[in-house]
């Protein structure tokens, strides 16, 4: 079946770097998203990776490498504001309409 | 630009009941996607709505419907309520996906309805 796998719960310095990882089992996807999730709030998209590589929106950067079945959002210089949950999405080429979510990783933020 | 609205904000039903969910999409937008999201996990795919059709279904049954209108809006049915409806649901709005629309791969989610069955 389609998966997508992420850490439930990852912890962190404020002003440090953090990974979160998303691997996959997927047949085929046009590419991996990210999404972020404060406590009671909705997602809010934050990036897209069509092909393999880094992609870099300020604090945030995304990788995927197709060839690993592996993708992460890196977040660097933490603040507090940025605990939230992480879900990685993809869109299937068995179903192009739908996009689906990983079950996300919840990043807390330490003084 | 308003976003996605939804409607209601909350609503507790009993078992068996019926309800009705609303969603307005953001502005320019096309596309209705709606999820389910229960307590600590990721948005699972119901359905999409495009041209007032629906497009894809998640593994949802049947008691789970949809309708879309012409001004883009969209509503979620879900009928004989389970206690296991309990949940966050979410619409999204994006361009359709067709065509290679960069817009097509952004969802602009809105502020959910969360659902209570007791």
């Amino acid at each position: 079946g389609q998966s997508l796998e992420q850490p439930s719960e990852v912890t962190a310095v404020e002003g440090a770097i953090v990974q979160i990882n998303c691997t996959y089992q997927t047949s085929g996807f046009y590419g991996l998203s990210w999404y972020q999730q404060h406590d009671g709030g909705a997602p809010t998209f934050l990036s897209y990776n069509a092909l393999d590589g880094l992609e870099e929106t300020g604090r945030f950067s995304s990788f995927l490498s197709r060839s690993d079945s592996y993708g992460y959002l890196l977040l660097q210089e933490l603040q507090m504001k940025d605990s939230a949950s992480y879900f990685c999405a993809v869109r299937l080429y068995s179903s192009a309409s739908k996009i689906i979510f990983g079950s996300g990783t919840r990043l807390s933020i330490r003084p | 630009d308003a976003g996605v609205t939804q409607s209601p904000t909350h609503l507790i039903k009993t078992r068996g009941q019926q309800v009705t969910l609303r969603c307005s999409p953001k502005s320019g937008h096309d596309t209705v996607s709606w999820y389910q999201q229960a307590l600590g996990q990721g948005p699972q795919f119901i359905f999409q709505y495009y041209e007032e059709e629906e497009r894809q279904r998640g593994n949802f049954p049947d008691r789970f419907s949809g309708h879309q209108f012409p001004n883009y809006s969209s509503e979620l049915n879900v009928n004989a309520l389970l206690l296991g409806d309990s949940a966050l649901y979410l619409c999204a709005s994006s361009l359709f996906w067709a065509g290679g629309r960069t817009g097509a791969n952004v969802l602009t989610f809105g502020a959910g309805s969360r659902l209570t069955v007791l």
